[in-house]
């Protein structure tokens, strides 16, 4: 059954600086999805992968899949305060009914 | 437009106390529907899903049941609550397509066994 794990699990950093945060995965995904949850909040849909070497953007976050070596990337550039939230990368493996869902990264930025 | 609605938002209950949540889904038939549980501070775990009415699948062995008795609604359930089952729960929806699944998530419900 697929596994999903998330380094870091809490990340802080300043504003301005870049980082990344990385998706592991444990078995074929042909797919691998990409949410942010500010607290208390529900999950917000950022990025959708579908195959290898997919890299998508929005803003100040950037998305990729290799599915080679089962990683996916969440690049942060020049990370301001709005930007703070958990970050969870999800997978759906060989079976497209359920998604998996990893442990997730709370990224705090401060000044 | 489709849309997922879950309730009750919050809500506090006594240890062997039963529960009921109650997730529904506007502008779409026969839709996969999931229930989720975050822990505090956790990651998000996949508790049951359903493709269809009666349809169950049970991810995690525990005192929580699930049911569908129509199409677009999904339920949550325990005849007694543990002091385990505090956390916040996810109801989902999910839309397959060749161009990735899209899953809509309910506004969420905290529960605090106490």
């Amino acid at each position: 059954e697929l596994k999903v794990e998330q380094n870091p699990l809490f990340l802080s950093m300043q504003e301005g600086k870049n980082y990344t945060i990385y998706c592991n995965y444990s078995t074929t995904s042909d797919r691998l999805y990409w949410y942010r949850q500010d607290p208390g909040k529900s999950l917000e849909s950022l990025f959708v992968l579908l195959s290898n070497g997919a890299v998508k953007q929005e803003g100040r976050l950037m998305a990729s899949l290799d599915t080679k070596a089962r990683l996916s990337t969440l690049h942060i550039t020049a990370a301001v305060h709005d930007l703070s939230a958990t970050y969870f990368c999800a997978g759906d493996g060989d079976n497209t009914d359920k998604l998996i869902f990893g442990t997730g990264t709370r990224l705090q930025v401060f000044p | 437009s489709q849309t997922i609605h879950q309730w009750p938002a919050t809500l506090v209950q006594p240890v062997g106390s039963p529960l009921s949540l109650e997730c529904t889904v506007e502008g779409t038939s026969n839709p996969n529907l999931y229930w989720y549980r975050q822990a505090a501070g956790r990651g998000l775990q996949l508790l049951f899903y359903s493709v269809g009415i009666g349809q169950i699948s049970s991810e995690v062995p525990q005192n929580l049941s699930a049911s569908r008795p129509q199409d677009r609604q999904f339920i949550l359930s325990s005849k007694k609550l543990l002091l385990s089952d505090s956390g916040f729960y996810l109801c989902a929806w999910v839309t397959l397509g060749t161009g990735g699944n899209t899953i809509y998530f309910g506004e969420g419900s905290w529960l605090t066994v106490v």
